[in-house]
């Protein structure tokens, strides 16, 4: 069974970083692309990074040079390190697997909230 | 870009609704394939994919979900809707990049 557990959303202060987790487990990690998706409070989804099975990363503009995408295939998890954070950065984010085929989006970790205040 | 239609919808027990999604550009892939999809998302749960491709439905979804277009116009109808389906629905794309639809609202009258 493929399953995706997040961990680290929190609290955090403007300017402030974390780094949110995605342990995955019931696939073969190293042979996809995964990716980061956020949703605010009461707004939609959007997409926000990906990281491809050949480590090659991907951002949406408004968080380029502020987060950072990896994956550590020895422990099957995905990271996102999201710095200088600010307000408009509070939603909970989802990780999902993303390869180009019919997996795409087909499993989505259960999110992770981070509130920037 | 993806445009939703309706944005909110009210629908009686057992009747059918019906979602449209506009994308901007068509979304064949090199591959061949079209990647559209449908999600539904429930109150503070993850999205839950019901189709992928267009038309092809996941696994444990039930046959009352059906997905169907082409090029750029796509629609998610719900036949014999029940009281389980309210919630939100998006379309996403995935042959140029992500991008999802606004979100329709699903409730039941």
């Amino acid at each position: 069974e493929v399953q995706l557990v997040q961990s680290g959303g929190t609290l955090v202060q403007p300017g402030g970083s974390l780094r949110l987790s995605c342990a995955v487990s019931g696939f073969t990690f190293r042979a996809f692309a995964m990716s980061w998706v956020r949703q605010a409070p009461g707004k939609g989804l959007e997409w926000v990074s990906a990281i491809g099975k050949d480590d090659k990363t991907f951002y949406i503009d408004s968080v380029k040079g502020r987060f950072t995408v990896s994956r550590d295939t020895f422990e099957d998890t995905l990271y996102l390190h999201m710095s200088s954070l600010t307000a408009d950065d509070t939603a909970v984010y989802y990780c999902a697997i993303s390869p180009q085929g019919w997996l795409q989006f087909a499993h989505w970790g259960q999110g992770a909230l981070v509130t920037v205040s | 870009v993806l445009i939703q239609s309706p944005l909110s919808l009210l629908v009686t027990l057992g009747q059918s609704a019906s979602i449209s999604c506009r994308s901007s550009q068509g979304l064949v892939y090199s591959d061949g394939y079209t990647y559209l999809h449908w999600f539904h998302q429930r109150p503070g749960q993850s999205p839950r994919r019901l189709i992928y491709q267009v038309s092809s439905r996941d696994s444990g979804v039930p046959d009352r979900f059906s997905g169907s277009g082409s090029g750029t116009d796509f629609t998610l109808t719900i036949s014999r809707v029940e009281a389980g389906d309210v919630g939100l629905y998006y379309c996403m794309q995935g042959t140029d990049w992500y991008t999802f639809g606004q979100g329709t609202k699903l409730e039941i009258e």
